[in-house]
């Protein structure tokens, strides 16, 4: 069975500050995964995604994600945030070839940006 | 900017009342879903639709139902609300396919409160 793993639940930074939020996934098959964002009152939007290929992924807003293999890993970076960037990221995950191909999510890490 | 629209977006009900929860996307999308939002939870998948008049349950047990006449259409329904049920519905769409359905655009939530 899939499970993501957010390793922060709040991550506080000050505004131009460069930031990582966590995301590790545990799968016995090969995957594809995602980073999703939900600002207030909002629903989700897709941030970035990793299908295949070159493991350093860019996403909307600056915001890139780099998939290890050898540690199961997924981890979101951005090098300056910005007040607009507060709000909560989610990771998640879908097996190849799964029989439904839907998402597994975790827990979510909110991003608060100070000035 | 993601064609799919829930109603109501906050609903505030006693113990023992239906309610229904709707959710429409104007994309044309096959696969449409609905997950439950608690805070500090994971996303859980509690149903989901391949197309027309195919419905199935998503990872999490809910006693919601739903229907799937139309394809543009996904209604949520608890015939007996109780506040075990209180929490966030969010309905999302996706392209059909293994790589597609992890592309996934959500509503903006519908917030159920019974009391």
């Amino acid at each position: 069975a899939q499970s993501v793993t957010q390793l922060d639940s709040q991550v506080p930074v000050f505004e131009e500050a460069p930031v990582e939020l966590r995301c590790n996934y545990s799968s016995s098959v090969s995957v594809y995964l995602f980073w999703y964002v939900q600002y207030p009152n909002q629903g989700l939007q897709l941030l970035l995604k990793y299908l295949s290929g070159s493991t350093l992924v860019k996403g909307i807003n600056g915001f890139e994600a780099e998939f290890n293999k050898s540690q199961t890993s997924f981890h979101l970076r951005k090098p300056s945030v910005h007040i607009s960037d507060t709000a909560e990221y989610f990771c998640a995950v879908s097996d190849y070839g799964g029989s439904q191909g839907n998402l597994i999510f975790g827990k979510g890490t909110k991003l608060s940006v100070k000035p | 900017e993601a064609d799919i629209y829930q109603t109501p977006r906050y609903l505030v009900i006693g113990t023992g009342k239906k309610i229904t929860l709707e959710c429409s996307q104007t994309m044309g999308h096959d696969k449409m879903y609905w997950y439950q939002q608690d805070p500090g939870m994971e996303l859980h998948l509690i149903h989901y639709s391949y197309g027309v008049n195919s419905t199935e349950k998503g990872d999490l047990s809910s006693e919601s139902t739903v229907s799937r006449i139309r394809t543009e259409h996904f209604p949520l329904t608890l015939e007996s609300a109780r506040p075990s049920h209180t929490s966030q519905y969010l309905c999302a769409s996706s392209e059909a396919g293994q790589v597609k359905s992890g592309e996934l655009f959500f509503g903006e939530g519908s917030r159920l409160t019974v009391l």
